[in-house]
């Protein structure tokens, strides 16, 4: 039973254009969601979080909106670079001391010159 | 500056030889760690938890096992390796108990052959 899921296994967007890559749980006590940036043959590097009591969370070129209603989560990338270009993976948390993090089966984002 | 290390980066094992993958923190205390694990073409699933020396809770029944026989050193073993083990092997920590992002290693490809 996957709790997180990334329904577009891949992405193309212009390079300049919006990137928006989408992400959706089931699991309602998870309080904390994060987005990971992936190369290949290299581990997960963080990119931007949010916390449950938020719905929006900016940083610099990224953005992350958080509709716990609909649980669903986004991850905006504007403007796009063709450096952008990776497998994008949503994360979430749950209420707990261990903190570990459940994952989603990632997004491949083509970011095209 | 915290850092975790991850080693060896492949490894190319036969079918039925051990195995012993290790992580390694620097800089902070008494982390969490994880083991994660990527299969070709998927997502990130978690393997281990610990919260603290000797304390191991596994996510899914395997042919693995971990240990934390120092407070930031994980180790991830087979006694047996299966060709079904092959994959990406990620080690990440994060702080204890705190709303924040977990840091992954650089990986272990592992072919099982």
């Amino acid at each position: 039973d996957q709790q997180v899921k990334q329904n577009s296994p891949s992405l193309s967007v212009q390079e300049g254009r919006i990137s928006i890559l989408n992400c959706d749980y089931t699991n309602s006590m998870f309080d904390y969601f994060l987005w990971y940036k992936k190369y290949p043959a290299e581990g997960p590097t963080f990119l931007i979080s949010i916390s449950s009591i938020k719905d929006k969370n900016e940083d610099g070129r990224f953005t992350v909106f958080l509709n716990k209603s609909a649980k669903h989560l986004s991850l905006h990338i504007v403007p796009s670079q063709p450096g952008d270009s990776a497998v994008y993976f949503c994360a979430a948390r749950e209420v707990g001391s261990a903190r570990q993090l459940t994952f989603g089966s990632g997004t491949q984002l083509t970011v095209l010159p | 500056s915290q850092t975790i290390h991850q080693w060896p980066a492949t490894l190319v094992q036969p079918v039925g030889s051990p195995l012993s993958l290790e992580c390694t923190v620097e800089g902070t205390s008494n982390p969490n760690l994880y083991w994660y694990r990527q299969a070709a073409g998927r997502g990130l699933q978690l393997l281990f938890y610990s919260v603290g020396i000797g304390q191991i809770s596994s996510e899914v029944p395997q042919n693995l096992s971990a240990s934390r026989p120092q407070d930031r050193q994980f180790i991830l073993s087979s006694k047996k390796l299966l060709l079904s083990d092959s994959g990406f092997y990620l080690c990440a920590w994060s702080v204890l108990g705190m709303n924040t992002e977990a840091f992954f290693g650089q990986g272990t490809r592992l072919t099982v052959v």
